[in-house]
């Protein structure tokens, strides 16, 4: 049973803070990595899909970056606002025999105006 | 542009019964994958279907069916229903089959078993 890490499990910032997160992984067979943000009474919303080792992504104030080889990803919030409080999904995916996304327990993000 | 829609939002069981839980994709979505979120935990994979086919397979009991329908929809079926199997249950779509699409998600249904 593969297992990821999220860490930390929550956080709680001051508006205008930059935070990061970091999501860890078997690098075995690895193909892509998913980071999802979801708010509360909302549905997940995809953020990043990463394949490449070195791999960035951004979009608006939220940036993320892969390393395959050593199997992590951190997730960077810059200025965080409170709209950003939300639980952070990350999900790497293994496809074949695998299934389909494996997700970690997430990171809880709460930003206080 | 309609996303995924699931039906019903929430639903209250008996141990031993049996349910069935409905998902729209996204328009122009073809595959659907189902996943259980239970209390603090990260969504768990339970299967995808694609062209009608269960395609991929989590590690959940065969109380555990599905179906795809010719316009792309899907089905979750649980019989048998435990206390354990109380969760929300999330459905998922994306264009084709493969871990570099992003999939987009329905707002879930939430099963309590009492």
């Amino acid at each position: 049973i593969l297992n990821v890490e999220q860490s930390p499990q929550s956080l709680h910032v001051q508006e205008g803070d930059s935070t990061n997160f970091t999501c860890s992984f078997p690098s075995s067979n690895f193909y892509a990595l998913h980071w999802y943000r979801w708010e509360t009474a909302k549905s997940p919303e995809a953020l990043f899909v990463m394949t490449l080792n070195g791999d960035e992504k951004k979009k608006g104030r939220i940036s993320a970056t892969l390393n395959t080889k050593e199997g992590y990803s951190y997730l960077y919030i810059k200025g965080s606002q409170p709209e950003d409080s939300a639980t952070y999904l990350c999900a790497p995916y293994y496809g074949g025999s695998q299934g389909n996304l494996i997700f970690g327990k997430g990171t809880k993000l709460s930003v206080k105006p | 542009d309609a996303g995924v829609t699931q039906s019903p939002t929430h639903l209250i069981k008996t141990r031993g019964q049996q349910v069935t839980l409905r998902c729209s994709p996204k328009s122009g979505h073809d595959t659907v994958s189902w996943y259980q979120q239970a209390l603090g935990q990260g969504p768990q994979f339970i299967f995808q279907y694609y062209e009608e086919e269960e395609r991929q397979r989590g590690n959940f009991p065969d109380r555990f069916s599905g179906h795809q329908f010719p316009n792309y929809s899907s089905e979750l079926n649980v019989n048998a229903l435990l206390l354990g199997d109380s969760a929300l249950y999330l459905c998922a779509s994306s264009l084709r089959r493969g871990g570099n699409q992003p999939q987009h998600f329905g707002d879930g249904t939430r099963l309590s078993i009492l």
